[in-house]
């Protein structure tokens, strides 16, 4: 138990499809993090938010929709993917975003497109 | 372009062997940190290194960050099959001030009984 919680932990969505994943942390952490992991290749940074503010979209397509409503929870809006966006999508979350904090995951949701 | 090299990528090994997986870039870190993944779940972390040269120690676990901080390695010793997994590398770059990790593409390590 990381205090990092993500529901669903499995989604099997069509492409005409709208789904949501959802992250919540009870550290008390004030950054959280979109990650996504796919097969044989390295964790892919989508999204940063610091004090619910987005810092950081790392050219992530808009059929990708992040929203953090507060410190302690983010959503990951879905809407019309692709097959190829099957993947484990992880929520982190830090204290802030200063360099060389320890950022702690949830356990992912593993996500297959249709 | 990976800013982190991880090597190997793949690693079995029988139970009470020793192994060593490292993670090598041409970038200072600021600091660097290790994780263990198993299947189906998200990276815990293991341990935190920021000093170059540091060593740290957790039970059969030993990390070392290089001196120049560019590099770190992991030593497993008398290892286990509770040790299976996937074993990442992340790292903080001194110029980065946002909190970003650049994550290796791991090592996968398989120990059998």
């Amino acid at each position: 138990e990381t205090g990092v919680t993500q529901t669903p932990r499995h989604l099997v969505m069509g492409m005409t499809n709208k789904k949501s994943l959802k992250c919540e942390q009870h550290l008390g952490h004030n950054a959280m993090y979109w990650y996504k992991q796919s097969a044989k290749k390295p964790l892919e940074l989508m999204f940063v938010y610091n004090f619910k503010e987005q810092t950081e979209n790392n050219s992530v397509p808009s059929r990708f929709s992040p929203e953090c409503p507060n410190s302690s929870h983010l959503f990951l809006h879905l809407h019309t993917l692709q097959p190829e966006d099957s993947a484990l999508y992880l929520c982190a979350s830090s204290q802030d975003r200063t360099s060389g904090n320890t950022i702690y995951f949830g356990e992912g949701s593993w996500l297959t497109v249709v | 372009t990976q800013l982190l090299e991880q090597s190997p990528q793949f690693l079995s090994i029988q139970e009470g062997e020793n192994l060593t997986v490292y993670c090598n870039s041409s970038s200072v870190f600021s600091s660097l940190q290790w994780y263990r993944q198993e299947p189906g779940e998200g990276p815990v972390l293991l341990v935190t290194v920021v000093t170059g040269g540091e060593v740290k120690k957790l039970k059969r676990l030993t990390f070392q960050f290089g001196d120049a901080r560019k590099d770190s390695s992991l030593h497993i010793t008398a290892a286990q099959p509770g040790d299976t997994g996937l074993y990442l590398c992340a790292g903080s770059m001194t110029t980065d001030s946002w909190g970003k990790f650049q994550f290796g593409a791991g090592t996968q390590v398989v120990v059998t009984p």
